[in-house]
């Protein structure tokens, strides 16, 4: 069964500084993995996946992931955080069209100023 | 570009009561899911459908719920008699024969009083 642990529930830094935000994957097959955005009170908004092919993947908003099949890793980094990256933020994995999307717990990115 | 429409935005029910929520995948899309989150946790899935019926379904999705495409365009999901603890956002997804190609609505607030 697939599964997503996404390291650290909460994640402090200031504007400017570097974001991390963890998460690792069990998969039996090779999998797609996604990281999401949610803003308060809104939708799930796509910030970058992968699927095949070139390992590290850049999305919108100047975020990038590099997928690790070594280290079953897939984490998401900015190089400089800005205020308006303050937000949810949702590692998934799915294995084929058609299936389950399976959703980490989430981890919440404040940025102070 | 192409979006996944929900509506309502917000319903209130009261407990016991049958509520529809309904959704409009992209017209092109294959694969047709319902996700919930309950408040501060992370997003779960509830139910795939695929060629008029339900291809996977998760523990949570259990005889109080069903999923109907009534017409060509529309994607519902109904809760035969809700719960206090069916209070949550609900997520419609949709998605074509990519494993990557999932796109969400922004979702129904579910309120159950």
């Amino acid at each position: 069964a697939q599964s997503v642990t996404q390291l650290g529930s909460h994640v402090s830094v200031s504007e400017g500084a570097l974001v991390l935000l963890r998460c690792n994957y069990s998969s039996s097959v090779p999998p797609y993995l996604f990281w999401y955005v949610q803003y308060p009170n809104q939708g799930l908004q796509l910030l970058l996946k992968y699927t095949t092919g070139a390992t590290l993947v850049k999305g919108i908003n100047g975020f990038e992931a590099e997928f690790k099949k070594s280290e079953t890793s897939f984490h998401l980094t900015k190089p400089s955080a800005h205020m308006s990256d303050a937000a949810e933020y949702f590692c998934a994995v799915t294995q084929k069209a058609g299936t389950a999307l399976i959703f980490g717990k989430g981890t919440t990115l404040s940025v102070s100023s | 570009e192409p979006e996944v429409t929900q509506t309502p935005s917000h319903q209130v029910t009261q407990m016991g009561q049958e509520v529809i929520l309904r959704c409009v995948p992209i017209s092109n899309h294959l694969y047709f899911y319902w996700y919930r989150q309950i408040l501060g946790q992370k997003v779960e899935f509830l139910v795939s459908f695929y060629n008029n019926e339900i291809s996977e379904k998760s523990e949570i999705f259990d005889d109080q719920f069903s999923v109907e495409r009534p017409d060509g365009s529309n994607f519902t999901l109904k809760i035969r008699s809700t719960k206090l603890e069916d209070s949550a956002m609900y997520f419609c997804a949709s998605s074509d024969s990519n494993p990557y190609g999932y796109t969400f609505g922004s979702g129904t607030r579910l309120t159950v009083v």
